[in-house]
């Protein structure tokens, strides 16, 4: 069955520091990898996300994330987290060409002054 | 641009009571459309998606059922709502092949 794996569901970060979450997934075939935010208070947003091409992705706010193909990860990076940047973070997949988008369980990220 | 509207944004039902959410989409034609559950822990599990009126198709074997009547239309509902129900109901919506989810502001719903 395709599934989407964060294994770190809570992280504590001082500003400044480095971030990286994991995400793995389990599927066959095409892959489309996306990274989706939940600010507290906020809706849903996305971040960035991965079709084909430059497996690096850069997206908002200074994110990226790196498509391993033969590691079947997605990890999310920044380089130096700020305060603001404290929310929800998803890892979702969807099979290319299919319908259907599969969530991570999400990780917390606190970020402390 | 689209749009998706969610409502209500809050929402305290008995149990056994029925439900009925409504999400409407604006600024697109012809989406396919999502409901997905949000519970803290689990992440956002798909209920249902649709990829066009009268199409459902259903990801969980639950007391729920969606219906699509019209196109920019998605209503989630239930004839009894049971205490498991509980949680964050969020529509999403996508245009095209290669475009993400753009998610509603969701429905808060406590089943007591």
């Amino acid at each position: 069955a395709q599934s989407v794996s964060q294994h770190n569901h809570h992280v504590i970060l001082s500003e400044a520091a480095s971030l990286e979450l994991g995400c793995n997934y389990s599927y066959g075939g095409t892959v489309n990898l996306f990274w989706y935010v939940q600010y507290p208070g906020q809706h849903l947003q996305l971040l960035l996300k991965y079709f084909s091409g430059d497996p690096l992705v850069k997206g908002i706010k200074g994110f990226e994330a790196e498509f391993i193909k033969s590691k079947f990860s997605f990890n999310l990076r920044k380089p130096s987290v700020q305060w603001s940047d404290t929310a929800e973070y998803f890892c979702a997949a969807k099979g290319g060409g299919g319908n259907k988008l599969t969530f991570g369980t999400g990780t917390q990220l606190k970020v402390e002054l | 641009s689209q749009t998706i509207h969610q409502w209500p944004a809050t929402l305290v039902q008995p149990v056994g009571s029925p439900l009925s959410l409504e999400c409407t989409v604006e600024g697109t034609s012809n989406p396919n459309l999502y409901w997905y559950r949000q519970a803290a822990g689990r992440g956002l599990q798909l209920l249902f998606y649709s990829v066009g009126i009268g199409q459902i198709s259903s990801e969980v074997p639950q007391n729920l059922s969606a219906s699509r009547p019209q196109d920019r239309q998605f209503i989630l509902s239930s004839k009894k709502l049971l205490l498991s129900d509980s949680g964050f109901y969020l529509c999403a919506l996508r245009q095209g092949e290669n475009s993400p989810l753009h998610f509603g502001n969701g429905t808060r719903l406590t089943v007591t």
